[in-house]
């Protein structure tokens, strides 16, 4: 299996301009979940689904931050317009149905926004 | 709810001594407690995970962690470090029935030669 994958690995964008981050979860996972992490405030849940449905967004800091989950292998995060204080990096993880509820995590996108 | 503490945000050990990282989570519930281990610039890999059964819990790297329903305690052992064992470790808790992960703050591991 290949794991959780995430594209860019890296995105360096201008302040104001549209950013979006891509996930594939690992192929029968139900569960996928978008993190932000920043040495400040360390690794924040900021949205996850259920089966494709947005089951909890309270962690989504703005709305300027958006996600959408259009079928069981793709998600997306698209931040617009975007700001410095965006900078971070966002990992998308995935987990199966049912509990416990191990998470496998991809590699992450290191956002940059000057 | 929930919560998970990671006591220290920074531990720093020399090369073959012992180490451990403190967790303390908080649950009126049944709950499964994990460590997961973050190297620089990758993303977080399970590192064991105790879900019922015995307290003690065996992860991989020679890595294991006993939890103490007591002291509402799942902290993380390893006998003598390496210099690859530098990275950030999370604890995260999960209560039953399908909730998302909590995890602590992370607590930063760094290994001195």
């Amino acid at each position: 299996d290949a794991g959780v994958i995430q594209s860019p690995r890296h995105e360096v964008t201008e302040m104001g301009q549209e950013v979006t981050l891509r996930c594939k979860p690992i192929s029968g996972h139900d569960y996928l979940f978008w993190y932000r992490q920043t040495m400040m405030r360390g690794l924040e849940l900021l949205i996850y689904f259920n089966n494709n449905v947005p089951i909890d967004d309270s962690g989504m800091p703005e709305d300027r931050f958006s996600a959408k989950m259009p079928n069981a292998s793709f998600s997306t995060l698209k931040i617009q317009p975007s700001e410095p204080r965006d900078s971070a990096v966002y990992f998308c993880a995935s987990s199966s149905q049912g509990w416990p509820n191990e998470q496998f995590f991809g590699p992450g996108t290191r956002l940059t926004v000057l | 709810a929930q919560s998970v503490t990671q006591l220290d945000s920074q531990v720093p050990v020399f090369e073959e001594a012992p180490v451990e990282l403190r967790c303390n989570y908080s649950s009126s519930v049944s709950v499964y407690l994990f460590w997961y281990v973050q190297y620089p610039n990758q993303g977080l890999q399970l590192l064991l995970k105790y879900l019922s059964g015995s307290t003690l819990v065996k992860g991989i790297n020679g890595f294991e962690a006993e939890f103490n329903k007591s002291q509402t305690s799942f902290h993380l052992r390893k006998p003598s470090v390496h210099i690859s064992d530098t990275a950030e470790y999370f604890c995260a808790s999960e209560v039953s029935g399908n909730t998302p992960l909590v995890f602590g703050k992370g607590t930063r591991l760094s290994v001195i030669a």
